[in-house]
């Protein structure tokens, strides 16, 4: 079955510190999304994706990047970690215009 | 940009009673309006969604109903039953479509009382 999947599902890293997490989706989509989701903002876009290269900021994108090198893959990166991004991170996907879109796991990251 | 307000931020209704959840929205140019279901530790699922030419759409207990000039949609849940406890979340499309990603809600804990 076609699915979309986060690692690592936990991480905690020290302040100042790159990192990166990971989306893979099989379904083949075109269109990937990264949000954070903390307690009294619900769900805010990070980052999406049309297709590959395509890369676009979101609501909430300062000191995170993306890259869309192929179909499946849409890793995120913070490229020096701060405690305001202490959240948990989901991945989601969809075919397009109007369309469902599907969530991987998610992420829990502490920066500390 | 896109801007959506729910509410109540928290509800709760005795099992067997119905539950209604509200959502506005700021852009008219958005058609595309899901809700998803979020249970505690777990991904959010998508459980309805609704388009800007139909103003309701019925699955079983669940209903959403669309208000395109108030730019206002609403869940209802009837029959209420203790696995519809959850977060449930209400989205828009910025720009009329999926690409652009969703616009959430900041969501509705919904506890069912036995």
């Amino acid at each position: 079955d076609a699915e979309i999947t986060q690692s690592p599902r936990h991480k905690i890293t020290e302040t100042g510190r790159q990192v990166t997490l990971a989306c893979h989706q099989t379904w083949n989509h075109n269109n990937m999304f990264w949000y954070r989701q903390d307690l009294g903002h619900g769900l805010r876009l990070i980052h999406y994706s049309y297709g590959v290269q395509d890369t676009n900021k979101g609501e909430v994108s300062d000191g995170y990047s993306v890259s869309r090198s192929n179909t499946e893959d849409l890793p995120l990166t913070l490229e020096s970690a701060a405690s305001s991004q202490t959240s948990v991170y989901f991945c989601a996907s969809s075919a397009g215009q109007g369309l469902e879109a599907f969530f991987g796991q998610g992420t829990r990251l502490t920066v500390v | 940009g896109e801007n959506v307000e729910q509410h109540p931020s928290t509800l709760s209704v005795q099992e067997g009673d119905s539950a209604v959840i509200k959502c506005t929205y700021s852009d008219s140019a958005s058609n595309y309006f899901p809700w998803y279901k979020q249970e505690l530790g777990k991904r959010p699922q998508l459980i309805i969604d609704i388009r800007s030419n139909v103003g309701e759409k019925k699955d079983q207990r669940i209903a959403v109903t669309l208000n395109k000039t108030a730019k206002h949609f609403s869940l209802h849940i009837t029959e209420t039953q203790p696995e519809d406890s959850a977060v449930y979340f209400c989205a828009a499309s910025a720009s009329g479509g999926g690409a652009d990603g969703l616009t959430f809600g900041k969501g509705t804990h919904l506890i069912i009382q036995p």
